[in-house]
């Protein structure tokens, strides 16, 4: 049972460059969730996703995409990478029964340069 | 919208009693949860208030006020690893119910 996974753990990336950084869990958990944590900033959700094939935005979607094909995978993307999407992006999940305990990745270091 | 304050840095040392206060101005809120994190690592959770009232989980406790719009975590018998910082988050209900995070108290534990 490895819990939250996310791949890749540091990428350093060039100004408009795209990624795509990748979520799995293994609770079967029917929501997940992304998070990006500035220094002093705390954690800030950009996207969250309440089952298979559904997705909604948080506070801070702009120059995110997201998608949710199968229950276990949640991917985040950036199009275009710019300098202020440097953060550290946690991915959670969580069961529709205990909406108060989401349970995080290890988190992906994204440099934009 | 939702705001959570909660100090920023928090001194003590090992054996020592700490109080971390959150208090928040939110709409649809339901709970308070408290996440610990250690430098690089990943939040945790330890703790949820639905109610008013003191909820005790081992050395770890958690405090809410609804009517004060106040919380706040304690934490007995202070250990080195708990230098960590430590979030409150309010879970709202605003057409899905979700956690909105505090910026986080970092705690330094002394010998």
């Amino acid at each position: 049972n490895a819990g939250v996974t996310q791949t890749p753990k540091f990428r350093v990336l060039k100004t408009g460059q795209s990624m795509t950084l990748l979520c799995a869990q293994d609770m079967n958990h029917e929501y997940m969730y992304w998070y990006r944590q500035d220094p002093g900033m705390g954690l800030r959700l950009i996207h969250y996703s309440v089952g298979e094939g559904t997705t909604a935005k948080g506070e801070v979607p702009d120059g995110y995409n997201v998608s949710r094909l199968k229950k276990q995978n949640f991917l985040l993307g950036l199009e275009s990478a710019a300098p202020s999407q440097t953060s550290v992006y946690f991915c959670a999940s969580g069961g529709r029964a205990l909406q108060e305990t989401q349970y995080f990745g290890p988190g992906t270091r994204l440099l934009v340069l | 919208g939702q705001s959570l304050e909660q100090p920023s840095e928090v001194t003590a040392v090992e054996g020592a009693i700490v109080q971390i206060n959150c208090t928040y101005q939110t709409s649809g809120f339901y709970g308070l949860s408290w996440y610990q994190q250690h430098d690089g690592g990943a939040p945790t959770f330890l703790s949820y208030n639905a109610l008013d009232g003191l909820e005790e989980t081992g050395r770890f406790s958690s405090f809410l006020s609804r009517s004060d719009s106040y919380g706040y975590l304690l934490l007995q018998e202070l250990q080195m690893k708990d230098s960590a910082s430590y979030f409150c988050a309010v879970r709202v209900n605003t057409g899905f119910q979700k956690l909105v995070f505090g910026t986080g108290t970092r705690l330094l534990v002394s010998p």
